[in-house]
């Protein structure tokens, strides 16, 4: 139980487009979903916490016009990268609680995206 | 503001022995959880341990043990018997509160990369 699962795994995009990133619940409702970002051989830097229904909590730094977060139902929340440029490439990581109050978090398998 | 620290950037160690990484924290909240994870070169992350801050014995998973030295804010994770598909990179996590002032946010350290010889 408690799968996250994570779309695309990878996406290669031209400089300018948006790219799409959507995290899914598939066996359990998540009313907050957390994403991260990661560099290689980096930490896991938190970008934002999605609350369902209501607008996302953004980390210092994070540009939340470049970064748009929706949650728009309790099993998915979707990551856009707008107008995105090379130095956006990166992996993306989603995670969720898999119930209120659990302390162990599932994370999504990422999705590394890299921009020409 | 809550910090954790991963001093070790890359360790080795040989097959079938015993492996310590190391992992220190700051915190002002006197609830909190201590994570590990591993992350293979697939970029998933696999929860390997939970610590919490009030438990009054150390965690242990298998053939993963968590040495929690609380005075010290120190959090290491052994790896027992350590196995050639052991080899990647080992972060540690930390997570403030507890209730409902438990958020599940999660900050990471800056990770080991850990490498088992054959």
């Amino acid at each position: 139980g408690a799968v996250v699962s994570q779309h695309p795994s990878w996406v290669i995009c031209k400089s300018g487009t948006s790219v799409k990133i959507e995290c899914r619940s598939l066996d359990f409702q998540a009313t907050t979903m957390f994403w991260y970002r990661q560099f290689p051989k980096q930490s896991l830097m938190l970008m934002a916490t999605s609350n369902e229904g209501s607008k996302a909590t953004y980390e210092q730094g994070v540009e939340k016009d470049k970064f748009l977060i929706n949650h728009a139902s309790l099993t998915l929340s979707t990551l856009t990268v707008t107008s995105a440029h090379p130095e956006d490439s990166s992996f993306y990581i989603c995670s969720a609680r898999p119930r209120a109050g659990a302390n162990v978090l599932t994370f999504g398998a990422g999705s590394r995206l890299t921009v020409l | 503001a809550q910090k954790i620290t991963q001093t070790q950037p890359g360790m080795f160690v040989q097959e079938k022995e015993a492996v310590t990484l190391d992992c220190t924290y700051d915190t002002s909240d006197p609830s909190y959880g201590l994570f590990w994870y591993k992350q293979p070169s697939s970029g998933e992350m696999i929860f390997l341990i939970y610590q919490g801050s009030y438990d009054q014995q150390n965690a242990t998973e298998g053939r993963y043990s968590l040495n929690f030295q609380k005075a010290r804010k120190s959090a290491n994770l052994v790896i027992s018997a350590s196995q050639l598909g052991d080899s990647a990179m080992y972060f540690c996590a930390m997570r403030e509160g507890a209730g409902s002032s438990n958020t599940g946010k999660l900050i990471f350290g800056q990770g080991t990369t850990l490498q088992v010889k054959p």
